[in-house]
């Protein structure tokens, strides 16, 4: 089965720029979405097919797909984007919907 | 707006059955897949099962396959996920989720959750 790999921290300081990748063999081919979940709330989708935003997400997040690896980038980090990020992907050859391990954001 | 409320979560011992269910309001629910995702205490996100918008079609990760089965009633607006033989590490939060656009791939609208427990 498909597998997605995330770091499983990072940490960044306000006002810089946090980077969460997500490597996956030839992940360039897959569609590759994002969700943010903070402690004790249901995920929130943040880009959806690589570098889409949903209405109401901050345009500070962006999204790339390129190879073997899928990045979130979030620019001009404030202290609410602490949280748990997640990529994920379908899996057209198992039909299963494949998510990563989950990154936890910290906000120093 | 796009409400989803699961119900049926509760302590359960190994092997027994439990029933989870999925109230969907303020969507055309006929018309999209619909997806149970949980998540283990302290852990990640685990899909589990999808439909597809008219029943036809259902798809399980493996370690659920034969035990559980997902359904819906479109006149209802209600999804279900029905699960036997349960194990200890069926124990997670239970997630209710509504697929984006007309495919299955991502995930645009979550409920809250309901909590499942297996142990004797």
């Amino acid at each position: 089965s498909y597998v997605l790999a995330q770091p499983p921290s990072v940490s960044v300081a306000p006002g810089k720029t946090a980077t969460i990748t997500c490597g996956g063999n030839n992940i360039g081919s897959k569609n590759v979405h994002w969700y943010q979940q903070k402690p004790g709330q249901a995920p929130v989708l943040v880009i959806y097919y690589d570098r889409g935003r949903p209405s109401g997400i901050p345009e500070r997040f962006s999204g790339s797909n390129s190879g073997n690896t899928a990045t979130l980038t979030i620019s001009r980090v404030e202290a609410g984007d602490e949280a748990d990020y997640y990529c994920q992907v379908w899996d057209s050859s198992s039909d299963h919907l494949v998510f990563g391990g989950g990154t936890k954001l910290t906000v120093l | 707006q796009v409400k989803l409320v699961e119900s049926g979560g509760g302590v359960v011992q190994p092997g027994r059955s439990l029933r989870l269910s999925c109230a969907a309001s303020g969507f055309t629910f006929s018309s999209y897949g619909m997806h149970w995702v949980r998540q283990a205490p302290g852990k990640g996100l685990e899909w589990v099962a999808v439909v597809i918008y008219d029943g036809t079609k259902k798809y399980y990760t493996d370690s659920v396959k034969g035990r559980f089965s997902i359904s819906r009633d479109n006149s209802k607006n209600t999804l279900s996920l029905q699960m036997n033989s349960l194990r200890a590490d069926d124990s997670a939060l239970y997630y209710c989720a509504k697929a984006e656009g007309q495919l299955l791939e991502t995930i645009d609208f979550w409920g809250q959750g309901t909590l499942v427990a297996v142990s004797s």
